[in-house]
């Protein structure tokens, strides 16, 4: 049974680089044609995806913030991580990571399934 | 984009009563050349991983209650919740698996009465 769970820094300052990995552990990032997910969940705002990468290192972001999103994999330990640029106080939030199957040669996928619990990332200086 | 809205923000049902959410899409989510809708339900409690209840729009992920149920089609989905348990208190979201960007409702909080 594939789990995933976030680490990083809980607080970052404003205009810095947030940084976060997820560690996949029951299963490999390289295999099985899967599309690897960062999710966050905004206070009082909802859900918002931010993207994702492909077994195959292919990326897709959300419009909204692919200026200054960049999601990477590493297979040697089996993670992949989010690095968001320019932080302000709006990127507060509780940051998920979530495995998705792709749908097509699209690059569309179905739901995410399974996501890990989240990790608190706080902007503030 | 596909905005998603859900409706109540929150509900207070007494135990064992049903629950009842809405989710509504500004654009339909059923792909008529296999007639599936792509819209997904997702149960969100604190300190543990989103769970994914509902996927197809009415389909059951294994493991689930079946007092989870999930219908409509197009634009317009409810998740049902026919007998409400303790354990059932937490926020729900909707969200569709359409196209990119994926969307969410913005949650509709459950708790008991």
């Amino acid at each position: 049974q594939v789990q995933l769970q976030e680490s990083g820094p809980g607080l970052v300052k404003p205009s810095q680089t947030l940084s976060l990995s997820c560690t996949v552990s029951g299963g490999s990032v390289s295999s099985g044609n899967y599309y690897w997910n960062w999710i966050r969940q905004l206070p009082g705002k909802g859900l918002e995806w931010i993207g994702y990468i492909s077994d195959r290192g292919t990326t897709y972001y959300n419009p909204a913030l692919e200026s200054r999103a960049a999601i990477s994999v590493d297979t040697s330990r089996n993670q992949f991580s989010l690095k968001l640029n320019s932080v302000t106080a709006a990127d507060t939030a509780l940051y998920h990571c979530a495995r998705a199957k792709p749908r097509d040669h699209s690059g569309n996928s179905d739901w995410f399934d399974p996501w890990g619990q989240g990790t608190l990332v706080t902007v503030s200086s | 984009d596909f905005v998603m809205t859900q409706s109540p923000d929150s509900l207070a049902v007494s135990l064992g009563e049903r629950a009842t959410i809405n989710c509504k899409s500004s654009q339909s989510v059923l792909y008529r050349p296999n007639n599936q809708n792509y819209l997904a339900w997702y149960q969100l409690k604190p300190g543990q991983p989103p769970k994914v209840l509902i996927y197809w729009a009415s389909t059951r992920e294994s493991g689930v209650p079946d007092r989870f149920s999930g219908s409509g089609s197009g634009t317009d989905f409810t998740l049902t919740i026919s007998s409400l348990q303790a354990e059932d208190v937490a926020v729900y979201y909707c969200q569709q698996y359409y196209t990119t960007p994926y969307t969410f409702g913005q949650g509709t909080k459950l708790e008991i009465k």
